[in-house]
């Protein structure tokens, strides 16, 4: 079985700070991995996601994330955040196989400024 | 396309009323799902759809009945809700096996 961990229920930070989320997983066989983020009274967007290949991924809006096997690590990144940045950021897991994708219990960003 | 449209956007009921949510998709996908979303937390799985049948059901009440009707559209019946089902509602869609799953903007229910 599958199972994913977000160290950090709240990561508060000053606007044009860098920041980074933490998440963890479980997993016997090798997984997809993916970032989605939720803004305030909207359904999920997909941030990034890695499948195979290059172990960092990046998004269009200076978001990245590494892949990290050793470590079952996909610790999001961005180097300086912006207040639009403010939402909640769910890491999540699936099997290549599997049409059930496993959630973190999630991360809250918000940005002072 | 890359989109998922859901309807209605809000949704009010009271307990002995039916209603219906609706979600759809034009992107080829063959997998359709529900999710459950409360306050503060992840999205909880409900029912997955492949190829037009129902492949999982996570122990869901039966007051709650998906349907779907074809490749692009899924359907949630509900009834005799309670409060407690007061949550977001969201559909989303991928390929059956592998890639990511996209989101539609969900159905805010208040149950009465």
């Amino acid at each position: 079985a599958q199972s994913v961990t977000q160290l950090d229920s709240q990561v508060p930070v000053f606007e044009e700070a860098p920041v980074e989320l933490r998440c963890n997983y479980s997993s016997s066989v090798s997984v997809y991995l993916f970032w989605y983020v939720q803004y305030p009274n909207q359904g999920l967007q997909l941030l990034l996601k890695y499948l195979s290949g290059s172990t960092l991924v990046e998004s269009i809006n200076g978001f990245e994330a590494e892949f990290n096997k050793s470590q079952t690590s996909f610790h999001l990144r961005k180097p300086s955040v912006h207040i639009s940045d403010t939402a909640e950021y769910f890491c999540a897991v699936r099997r290549p196989s599997a049409s059930k994708i496993i959630f973190g219990s999630g991360t809250r960003l918000s940005i002072r400024p | 396309d890359t989109e998922v449209t859901q309807t209605p956007k809000h949704l009010v009921m009271g307990m002995t009323n039916k209603k219906s949510l609706k979600c759809e998709q034009h992107m080829g996908h063959r997998a359709m799902y529900w999710y459950k979303q409360k306050a503060k937390k992840p999205p909880e799985l409900m029912f997955v759809y492949s190829y037009e049948k129902l492949s999982i059901n996570e122990s869901v009440p039966s007051r709650f009945s998906p349907e779907c009707p074809n490749s692009s559209l899924l359907n949630l019946h509900l009834h005799a809700l309670q409060p407690e089902d007061s949550a977001l509602y969201l559909c989303a869609s991928s390929q059956p096996s592998g890639g990511e799953q996209f989101f539609g903007p969900g159905t805010r229910l208040t149950v009465l």
